[in-house]
């Protein structure tokens, strides 16, 4: 079957760095997404990778090692509204988008 | 840009009564449109998948009869809820893609579904 997992929950301080892991088990695979959900509201993208390799975009990195089927988001510097559920999704060979379980992220003053 | 806009944001209504809910892609022509629910502190549950012009696809699970779900043009697909009973309740997303391989799903700002 097709699986991804992530933490469920995540504590961090004010300023610090966080990584987010994600392993995925997919037939097939198109590309990677992390989206930023905030409590009551739609996801938000954040990045997709395809290649192996870092992408980086300001505050946020995304990393992928698709032999690993593994992937990171990195955020640094946080900031108190980067609390929020963070989700990792895989595109399989259909490109339909498998959804991990989502990793809630409590950022401590 | 691509927004995709979602009406009404919240709805209340009474048990057996049926809801309507519009997906729209504002800037853009969505070839294929998604319909998810997600219970509190869970993930997207995809409900089904909508080609413009064609039957949705549902997943294994979801009542094609009480989701009904149409995609009459390339800008909007509907999402009605029928016969609407309390464990309906729920936050119902939509997502657009522009075409069959464009990697990202734009999203809608959600639907709040109270069955009273």
């Amino acid at each position: 079957g097709q699986n991804i997992d992530q933490p469920t929950e995540m504590t961090a301080t004010e300023g610090a760095i966080v990584q987010i892991n994600c392993t995925y088990q997919t037939s097939g695979f198109n590309g990677l997404f992390w989206y930023q959900q905030h409590a009551g509201e739609a996801p938000t993208f954040l990045s997709y990778n395809v290649l192996d390799g870092l992408e980086e975009k300001g505050r946020f990195s995304s990393f992928l090692s698709r032999s690993k089927g593994y992937s990171y988001l990195l955020l640094k510097e946080l900031q108190m509204k980067d609390s929020a559920s963070y989700l990792c999704a895989v595109t399989d060979s259909n490109y339909q988008l498998i959804w991990g379980a989502g990793t809630k992220l409590i950022i401590k003053p | 840009g691509a927004v995709v806009s979602q009406h009404p944001s919240r709805v209340i209504c009474k048990s057996g009564t049926s809801v309507k809910i519009e997906c729209r892609s504002l800037d853009f022509q969505a070839t294929t449109m998604f319909w998810y629910r997600q219970f509190p502190k869970k993930s997207l549950m995809l409900m089904a998948t909508s080609n413009e012009g064609s039957k949705a696809t549902y997943e294994q699970g979801v009542e094609k009869d009480k989701f009904l779900i149409n995609h009459a043009s390339l800008t909007l697909s509907t999402l009605t809820v029928t016969s609407a009973h309390p464990e309906d309740s729920s936050f119902y997303i939509c997502s657009a893609r522009k075409d069959r391989v464009d990697y990202e799903q734009y999203f809608g700002p959600g639907t709040r579904l109270t069955v009273t």
